[in-house]
C-alpha cells in the first residue's frame, strides 16, 4: 500500500541521467541534515548525511550540497537507475544535542526507461 | 542482521478498540522514537525513549502510549482516544538523542480503522 503523499511533487528522470532533488530547510541554527529514500510501503533508508560545518558530502553516486545562506539542501543521483525510483525527503536536526528531527514531505523520483 | 523490527506490518482495528505495535531493535540504541506518516506530511514524532524506562511525549501524543521496559523493545499502544488514527506507523532508533547520528528505521506499520 501506499505509504506516502499522493500528491508529492514529482521528478522524472531518464535512465542513465542525473538527478537533483532539493529541499528547503526550516531553521538557520539546524546543525546535522539527512537524506532518506522511502520506497512504497516500506520504512526510510538512509542515503547520506551532512554536518553543518560542511557544504559538500559525497557518497557512492550520491552527492548532498548545503547552502546554509538559503538554507537549501540537494541531493544528487549520478547515473539514475530504475531502482532509485522512490520518495526522497530530507530531515534536519532542528537543535543541537537535541532529539529533534524535521522532515520534509519529499519528492516523487520517476525513472524512465 | 541487525535492525529493528515492527510488528504486524498491517494491522486493521474496529472504532473503540485499543491496539499495541511492536517495535524492537537488536542495534543496542539508547534511543527510539515512535513517527506518524500521513500523505503528504513529513514524519510527526509521537514519543521518543532516551534510555530504559523513560519515555518523553513528542509533538502528537494524544491517543497514545508506550513504555520502555526493556532497552530493545518499545511497544506503542493506540488508544481509542486517537480520533485519527489510520495512518503509516514508523518506528526507529539511534545511538543517542544527544549526539549526531541517523535515525534507523524500522518497515513500518499500516494501522487501518474499519
Amino acid at each position: 500500500g501506499e505509504s506516502v503523499g499522493l500528491h508529492l511533487p514529482t521528478l522524472s528522470v531518464q535512465e542513465g541521467d542525473n538527478s537533483i532533488i532539493n529541499c528547503a530547510y526550516s531553521n538557520s541554527a539546524s546543525d546535522y541534515f539527512i537524506w532518506y529514500k522511502q520506497e512504497s510501503g516500506k520504512g526510510p533508508q538512509f542515503i547520506i548525511d551532512i554536518r553543518s560545518n560542511m557544504d559538500k558530502r559525497q557518497g557512492q553516486r550520491v552527492t548532498v550540497l548545503l547552502n546554509k545562506t538559503v538554507k537549501h539542501l540537494s541531493l544528487q543521483i549520478a547515473a539514475t537507475q530504475p531502482g532509485d525510483s522512490a520518495v526522497y525527503f530530507c530531515a534536519e536536526r532542528a537543535t543541537s544535542g537535541t532529539y529533534k528531527y524535521i522532515f520534509g514531505t519529499g519528492t516523487r523520483l520517476k525513472v524512465l526507461a | 542482521d541487525g535492525g529493528i523490527t515492527q510488528s504486524p506490518k498491517y494491522l486493521f482495528r474496529k472504532e473503540g478498540q485499543n491496539v499495541t505495535l511492536s517495535c524492537e531493535q537488536n542495534l543496542n540504541h539508547d534511543a527510539m522514537y515512535w513517527y506518524r506518516q500521513d500523505p503528504g506530511q513529513g514524519l510527526r514524532l509521537i514519543y521518543y525513549s532516551q534510555i530504559v524506562n523513560d519515555f518523553q511525549k513528542g509533538d502528537i501524543a494524544e491517543g497514545y502510549s508506550v513504555s520502555r521496559e526493556k532497552k530493545e523493545s518499545f511497544p506503542l499502544t493506540v488508544t481509542s482516544a486517537q480520533k485519527n488514527p489510520t495512518a503509516f506507523y514508523l518506528c526507529a532508533s539511534s545511538w543517542s538523542s544527544f549526539y549526531t547520528g541517523e535515525l534507523f528505521f524500522g518497515e513500518g506499520s499500516r494501522l487501518t480503522v474499519l
